[in-house]
């Protein structure tokens, strides 16, 4: 079975313009996260989607937006990038709840290396 | 609110070693506790879990980790280190199965392993 999927693998952008990363979940999964990675530092949340809905939101900007659609495969979007936004871009898809049943455990993809100059 | 700590951001040992990396987290709710590796320019792999159960957790490439709750430290170790250990290491923490809980990671900065012949 696949895993989680990312793309672009890599991506250069400038100050001020927008970017829009993407991500597939595994088969199955309902739950999409994402998590920035600054070089040198642990993963930090962004936002988790559970069946199309925001499910939580970490300590970001508005620049930082997202969505789920009905495939449950899901975009990231950050407006007016600054430099301070270089960092690797992880998504992560979980089951979250099966039958009443807590599934916690989340699969990451590879990354989008994300450089603002 | 839930938070981890990894004290110390290097670990060096000689091959066929023990291996310790150490995690102390906090947590206002019964946590879910992970141990995740990232090679160069991946993504994260899980190495293990603790959920609830059993506390000594086994994982993949002969890892193992001991969920204390007295000393709320989750400490990773291994026997015997392989040059193909060498990585980063995060422990994370999620909210566990209580009602409204998602997978929601919190990630400690990172612990990198270097391993010498």
């Amino acid at each position: 079975d696949a895993g989680v999927t990312q793309s672009p693998t890599h991506l250069i952008k400038t100050r001020g313009q927008h970017v829009t990363l993407r991500c597939s979940p595994i088969s199955g999964h309902k739950s999409v996260s994402w998590y920035q990675q600054v070089l040198g530092q642990g993963p930090q949340f962004i936002f988790q989607y559970y069946e199309k809905e925001e499910r939580g939101r970490g300590n970001f900007p508005d620049r930082f937006s997202a969505r789920q659609f009905p495939n449950y495969s899901s975009e990231l979007n950050v407006n007016a990038l600054l430099l301070g936004d270089s960092a690797l871009y992880l998504c992560a898809s979980s089951l979250e709840r099966e039958g009443g049943v807590a599934y916690n455990e989340q699969f990451f993809g590879p990354g989008t290396r994300l450089t603002v100059l | 609110a839930q938070s981890v700590t990894q004290l110390g951001s290097h670990v060096s040992v000689s091959e066929g070693a023990l291996v310790l990396l150490r995690c102390n987290y906090s947590s206002s709710v019964p946590p879910y506790l992970f141990w995740y590796v990232q090679y160069p320019n991946q993504g994260l792999q899980l190495l293990l879990k603790y959920t609830t159960g059993a506390t000594l957790v086994k994982g993949i490439n002969g890892f193992e980790a001991e969920f204390k709750k007295s000393e709320t430290s989750f400490h990773l170790t291994k026997p015997s280190a392989h040059m193909s250990d060498a990585a980063e290491y995060f422990c994370a923490v999620s909210g566990g199965s209580r009602p409204g809980a998602n997978s929601k990671l919190t990630f400690g900065k990172g612990i990198t392993l270097s391993v010498r012949p």
